[in-house]
């Protein structure tokens, strides 16, 4: 069945360093979005790439949708402590059923 | 800001026993979702529901499970018989439309735990 792979699994960085998680589908993709999940808490919507080689930018976060549609990445520039939790990808097939990534948990270091 | 409710936010059974799981989602939102997430896992899609039916079920939604929207705004999730490994977080969300260009709102989540 369809799988979708984050790399790494972990990331302890220091604060005001950069952070790149990537997501990987075994197949293609009709879109993606990415989720932040606090320590405790429930997923939070951050944004979705729908077009192949698709790039958005949130402030300090850069969002990427592969040219085939079965890869994404998010990098976060000058990393804070409140970037702290765990990023989820999220992929959508053709129906209504989405693919979550293994996520990523990142850790900042005052 | 409309937000996405579950109750309770705790729930332990004992294994073989029947659990519902309530969730209010936003009030305009046409498209409907449970999940779960194991204890430091990723989360699991289990269901969507649109049009008062279900429009896509994973592997995981077996006869075991079944949702329903009784009332217009309450959407609920039933698990028959529970067994040990049915111990999870299981949130609800709601989104406008499929995915298309709307996000997801992730409801708290109900904790399930079997025993």
């Amino acid at each position: 069945g369809q799988q979708v792979m984050q790399i790494p699994q972990y990331q302890h960085v220091q604060e005001g360093e950069d952070f790149t998680t990537y997501c990987n589908s075994s197949t293609t993709l009709s879109n993606i979005q990415w989720y932040k999940q606090r320590p405790g808490g429930h997923p939070v919507f951050l944004i979705q790439l729908v077009k192949s080689g698709e790039v958005k930018k949130q402030k300090r976060l850069t969002f990427q949708f592969g040219e085939a549609k079965k890869n994404s990445s998010l990098h976060i520039t000058a990393t804070q402590t409140t970037d702290v939790g765990t990023y989820f990808c999220a992929g959508q097939d053709t129906g209504n059923q989405f693919y979550f990534g293994t996520g990523t948990s990142l850790t900042v270091i005052p | 800001e409309p937000e996405v409710t579950q109750t309770p936010s705790h729930q332990v059974t004992q294994m073989g026993q029947e659990v519902i799981l309530r969730c209010v989602p936003i009030s305009n939102h046409l498209y409907f979702y449970w999940y779960r997430q194991i204890l430091g896992q990723k989360v699991e899609f289990l269901v969507s529901f649109y049009n008062n039916e279900i429009s896509e079920k994973s592997e995981i939604f077996d006869d075991q499970f079944s949702v329903e929207r009784p009332d217009g705004s309450n959407f609920t999730l039933k698990i028959r018989s529970t067994k040990l490994e049915d111990s999870a977080m299981y949130f609800c969300a709601s989104s406008w439309t499929s995915g298309g260009s709307y996000e997801q709102y992730f409801g708290p989540g109900t904790r399930l735990t079997v025993t």
